[in-house]
């Protein structure tokens, strides 16, 4: 299966900065994906990211709060901007590396937002 | 400490019992589905999964049934371990969308 290393693995950020979380994978895949898992909660995609093309969101989630970038097939950045509290969270990342071992997800960054 | 699973529903069971976690699942079009098993501080982590064209597949340990007439999933793993307690993820997926939708999970809690 495909190797994920997310970074960072977790922050603790003001309120109204930006970060960055980048996520790199061992070999090159088709689609990469983020997903939100708020504290105590199930994950929830925020977007598809394809190379060559726009990010593709899911409702309730939009691209100037969370711009994805995929310069490669072995890299995506997501970036949550102007972070408040309610965006405290983990935040994954996953590739369709579907082989025997399913979709595979990165460990995750865990956001704190003060 | 890390908070996955914290408002989950919790099964609790003693070492060496039977678990069965249970999952609905919402999209009749859906013909793939993975269940995940995530430990605190991780990212959730493969355990098995079945095509719509099969009711039952077992691995180590564990076997996931399948009902596409109710629209459920399950996942039994057989004499329970310490090592076992987690939160346990059901997906599901449409492969013609290719979105990988989570349900609500259920944190597993074994007593030695």
């Amino acid at each position: 299966s495909a190797v994920i290393s997310q970074k960072p693995s977790r922050d603790i950020c003001q309120r109204g900065t930006s970060l960055t979380i980048q996520c790199q994978v061992d070999s090159q895949v088709t689609m990469m994906f983020w997903y939100r898992q708020q504290p105590g909660q199930s994950l929830t995609l925020i977007a598809t990211a394809n190379q060559g093309s726009e990010a593709t969101y899911e409702s309730g989630f939009v691209i100037d709060k969370f711009p994805i970038s995929r310069p490669n097939l072995t890299f995506s950045t997501l970036t949550v901007s102007n972070m408040s509290p309610e965006d405290s969270s983990i935040y994954l990342c996953s590739v369709d590396f579907v082989t025997n071992y399913g979709y595979t997800f990165g460990s995750g960054t865990r956001l704190t937002v003060v | 400490g890390e908070s996955v699973g914290l408002h989950l529903p919790t099964l609790s069971v003693q070492e060496g019992d039977n678990s069965i976690i249970n999952c609905a699942y919402s999209n009749s079009a859906s013909d793939y589905f993975i269940w995940y098993k995530q430990e605190s501080g991780k990212g959730p982590q493969f355990i098995i999964d079945i095509r719509s064209n099969m009711d039952k597949r077992q691995g180590q340990r564990v076997t996931v049934l399948l009902n596409k007439t109710v629209k459920h999933l399950s996942l039994q793993i057989a004499a329970t371990q310490p090592g076992d307690s987690a939160v346990y993820f059901c997906a599901e997926i449409d492969t013609g969308f290719q979105k990988l939708v989570f349900g609500t999970g259920t944190r597993l809690l074994v007593s030695p």
